[in-house]
């Protein structure tokens, strides 16, 4: 049982470049979320989605695009990199009945030069 | 929306010292609360929840916390810490389909 799996791990990007983030669940999670954490802000949500096909807006969405085909996957774009967006991005998902808690996966360390 | 507030984002205690951190949330409907903690390059895992019962709330590694519904916070405490407790401290609730969390806590604890 993998749980929730994240990669790249590490990634440097030029500014302009595109890249997605992908984000995968083995547990049959409704829920999925990405989350960006900077230093003494947390977490900060920036795009959830609540199953397959249906995606909406968190905190912080600006430059970020999310899709959800499938109830595993849920990959997030950066459409065009930004220094701004530099951050310790997380994927995490859970049951509908969120009293489970959610399970976050072990991160995307993004670098924009 | 809910909301999250952390306070004493730095902790600085000794080995065998008692820890509380404080969180207080913001939210009309009904709630769950979470404590996750970070230990330094790892990923957040579970500290304990509360969604309904008991106030009281025992998680692992001897932490607890107790959610006061009239105050709307959900304090986090230790009895006695160990130096393994160096880690950052979040408070989170669930609320309309997201997951709100605080700023968090930088705990060090000095052997």
């Amino acid at each position: 049982n993998a749980g929730v799996t994240q990669t790249p791990k590490f990634q440097v990007l030029k500014t302009g470049q595109s890249m997605t983030l992908q984000c995968a669940q083995d547990m049959n999670h409704e829920y999925m979320s990405w989350y960006r954490q900077d230093p003494g802000m947390g977490l900060r949500l920036i795009h959830y989605s609540v199953g397959a096909g249906i995606t909406d807006q968190g905190e912080v969405p600006n430059g970020y695009n999310v899709s959800r085909s499938t109830t595993e996957d849920f990959p997030l774009r950066l459409l065009s990199a930004a220094p701004s967006q530099t951050s310790v991005y997380f994927c995490a998902s859970s049951y509908r009945d969120q009293g489970y808690g959610y399970t976050f996966g072990s991160g995307t360390r993004l670098t924009v030069v | 929306a809910q909301s999250v507030s952390q306070h004493n984002h730095h902790v600085i205690l000794s080995e065998a010292a008692s820890l509380e951190l404080g969180c207080n949330y913001s939210y009309g409907g009904t709630v769950n609360l979470f404590w996750y903690v970070q230990y330094p390059g790892q990923h957040l895992q579970l500290l304990l929840k509360y969604f309904s019962g008991d106030p009281l709330v025992k998680g692992i590694k001897g932490f607890e916390a107790e959610f006061i519904k009239s105050k709307f916070s959900f304090n986090l405490r230790k009895p006695s810490v160990q130096w393994s407790d160096t880690a950052e401290y979040f408070c989170a609730v669930n609320g309309n389909n997201r997951l709100a969390f605080g700023k968090g806590n930088q705990v060090v604890v000095i052997p």
